[in-house]
């Protein structure tokens, strides 16, 4: 079964950092973009982050540049995205999802979210 | 950036009606548009791609249609499990994405 499965959210004080952490299967993980999709209590669906197969292309809406960073271990088949600085407004479910190409680089698999929650 | 906009926000409509949701572009994103669903507590769950593709597993009676900056998902007949919010997504050339804001369509 393709899967993906986040972990790693919690609550964080701002200013504070915290790695999230997803882990694929049942799919060829090295072969795909992934991304994090972000979703604010109550609000819509926020696009954080892009990164290609081998790492050597990453991408970040600017609200989260300089202080997320997105990775992946392919040899792990995980994708990560270690947040610092946090800010009460990044608090939102953290989606990843794989991006398939041959969808005209749509969101496919979806993991069922980790909740990171901003405050002192 | 390029922003979307979907209209209506919010569309009321009973069981078997016809649904039509519509998304529009800031600038053309050619085809690269893509349609989600989500239910409360789930996460998204693509329905269409490049425009007017069914993603696997779709049913027949959601299809997409537009090009450029003005897109349309249509349900044909209403099932009760498509009362949900629905987001369109577009990719431009240097691969970020942005997604609308979303429309809620609910029992009448």
């Amino acid at each position: 079964e393709v899967q993906l499965v986040e972990s790693g959210g919690g609550l964080v004080q701002p200013g504070g950092s915290l790695r999230l952490s997803c882990a694929a299967s049942g799919f060829t993980f090295s072969s795909y973009w992934m991304s994090w999709v972000r979703q604010a209590p109550g609000k819509g669906l926020e696009w954080v982050a892009n990164i290609k197969q081998d790492g050597s292309e990453k991408y970040y809406v600017d609200s989260v540049k300089g202080r997320f960073t997105i990775s992946r271990d392919n040899a792990k088949n995980s994708l990560y995205l270690q947040m610092n600085s946090l800010r009460a407004e990044d608090t939102a479910v953290y989606y990843c999802a794989r991006v398939e190409l041959i969808y005209g680089d749509a969101f496919d698999i979806w993991g069922q979210g980790t909740m990171v929650t901003v405050s002192s | 950036e390029i922003v979307l906009t979907q209209s209506p926000a919010t569309l009321s409509l009973s069981p078997g009606e016809r649904a039509t949701l519509s998304c529009r572009a800031s600038q053309s994103v050619s085809s690269y548009l893509a349609w989600y669903q989500q239910k409360p507590g789930q996460a998204p769950r693509l329905l269409i791609y490049d425009a007017s593709n069914r993603a696997t597993g779709i049913p027949a009676r959601f299809s997409g249609s537009g090009s450029g900056t003005d897109f349309t998902l249509t349900i044909s007949s209403l099932e009760p499990e498509d009362f949900a919010v629905y987001y369109c997504q577009q990719r431009s050339n240097w691969r970020r994405f942005t997604f609308g804001p979303g429309t809620k369509v609910d029992i009448k």
